[in-house]
């Protein structure tokens, strides 16, 4: 029983790489999203899908590409990473409305 | 600006007695409320939730209390247990968009 898993766990990069967070999920939701923690600002949304073909961006969209080219999957993807974008990030997905099944999470450091 | 705001950064009680989570918010447009648990190392996982047309749900040692007027959450673990030592956050929504609050770390003291 997989339901949201996230590849990688943990990434470091440099400064200026590009890279791409995978998600795929194996409950038919037709709702994704991805989320960001860091220190004391709890859980911030990045893009979130509603259906294939369908993107729309968070509360903090700078620098992040998303794509839903399929129901199961929806990557996340840093063109040019930067420092502030170290973080721990989780991807989620549900049925509409209803509540959210996390992935387990990818820890990225950027040098 | 954060929309959803969890005022205590940590909590702790002893087994037994009861856990009170609060958060506030301050967007009116929030139509669904919900309560995560996260322990180290792992995604969040659902709690409970609760519409803008209830003030109350309950799920066995847990409930939500939903104040409109003040703009204001909490959550109820009674009795507290040791496996309930988490972080706890709260979230709010409003069409498809989901916000967060900053998190409320519980600890329960056996």
């Amino acid at each position: 029983n997989a339901g949201v898993t996230q590849t990688p766990k943990f990434q470091v990069l440099k400064t200026g790489q590009s890279m791409t967070l995978q998600c795929a999920q194996d409950m038919n939701h037709e709702y994704m999203s991805w989320y960001r923690q860091d220190p004391g600002m709890g859980l911030r949304l990045i893009h979130y899908s509603v259906g294939a073909g369908i993107t729309d961006q968070g509360e903090v969209p700078n620098g992040y590409n998303v794509s839903r080219s399929t129901t199961e999957d929806f990557p996340l993807r840093l063109l040019s990473a930067a420092p502030s974008q170290t973080s721990v990030y989780f991807c989620a997905s549900s049925h509409l409305p209803g509540e959210l099944f996390f992935g387990e999470g990818s820890r990225l450091t950027v040098l | 600006d954060q929309q959803v705001k969890q005022n205590s950064p940590s909590l702790s009680v002893q087994e037994g007695r009861i856990s009170i989570l609060n958060c506030d918010y301050t967007n009116s447009m929030f139509d669904y409320f919900l309560w995560y648990k996260k322990y180290p190392a792992e995604g969040p996982t659902f709690l409970i939730s609760i519409s803008s047309i209830k003030d109350k749900n309950e799920d066995g040692r847990f409930t939500v209390f939903l104040n409109k007027s003040a703009k204001h959450l909490s959550l109820h673990i009674v009795p507290s247990q040791p496996g309930d030592s988490a972080v706890y956050f709260c979230a709010a929504s409003e069409n498809n968009d989901m916000r967060f609050g900053a998190g409320t770390r519980l600890t329960v003291k056996p």
